[in-house]
């Protein structure tokens, strides 16, 4: 059973930085690429950023390019992705998501979140 | 970046109603497009993947069509689980972008 569990969320100043990670089981982890997904409080999903299962290849949305970084360490079957210069508009529930197939032609599946609240 | 737009944004329902969701794309995405039921307090669950091959596990109720650009999720018998609220995703082109929501409530 693929299982995803994201952690590393918290209360963060604006213009602060963080690192999520999110830990991965049930598959072989370096065979698919995985995202990060977020969700503002009460609002829609948004793709975030993507990486290959190689990690040689990264996506970006264009709201965090060039603030946020994704990474993936294959040996320890866990993705990350570090947020700088944080804004009030990052709060949201950050989801890993995990390639359904080879590429994310046919979905996702889904970790549990971990909540990111920018505030000061 | 590809515009998803559903509709509507929310409806009234009963169990047992048939219920329809609509979702449009700026563009043509061929069948790249994916439905999610998301419970409250719940991640996203995929129902349905490349616009009608209905998700291991998901009950045969869930029904999805289209191409190009205009697509439909139908739900033949809405149960208590269903009120909930649905997504489409296109994976035709990066960024992949998901639709805006559709908002099924009890009636």
């Amino acid at each position: 059973e693929v299982q995803l569990l994201e952690s590393g969320g918290g209360l963060v100043q604006p213009g602060g930085s963080l690192r999520l990670s999110c830990a991965a089981s049930g598959f072989t982890f370096s065979n698919y690429g995985i995202s990060w997904v977020r969700q503002a409080p009460g609002k829609g999903l948004e793709w975030v950023s993507g990486i290959s299962g190689s990690g040689g290849t990264t996506y970006y949305a264009d709201s965090v390019k060039g603030r946020f970084t994704i990474s993936r360490d294959n040996s320890m079957d866990t993705l990350y992705l570090q947020m700088n210069s944080l804004r009030a508009e990052d709060t949201a529930l950050y989801y890993c998501a995990k390639d359904r197939a080879s590429g994310w032609r046919d979905g996702f599946d889904w970790g549990q979140g971990t909540l990111v609240t920018v505030s000061s | 970046d590809i515009q998803m737009t559903q509709s509507p944004s929310s409806l009234s329902a009963s169990v047992g109603d048939r219920v329809t969701i609509t979702c449009r794309a700026s563009q043509t995405i061929k069948n790249y497009l994916n439905w999610y039921r998301q419970e409250p307090g719940k991640a996203p669950k995929l129902l349905i993947f490349a616009a009608s091959s209905l998700q291991s596990g998901v009950p045969s109720r869930f029904g999805g069509s289209g191409a190009g650009t205009d697509f439909t999720l139908t739900i033949s018998s809405l149960q208590p689980e269903d009120f909930a609220t649905y997504y489409c995703q296109q994976t035709y082109s990066t960024p992949p972008t998901f639709g805006q929501g559709t908002k099924v409530e009890i009636k």
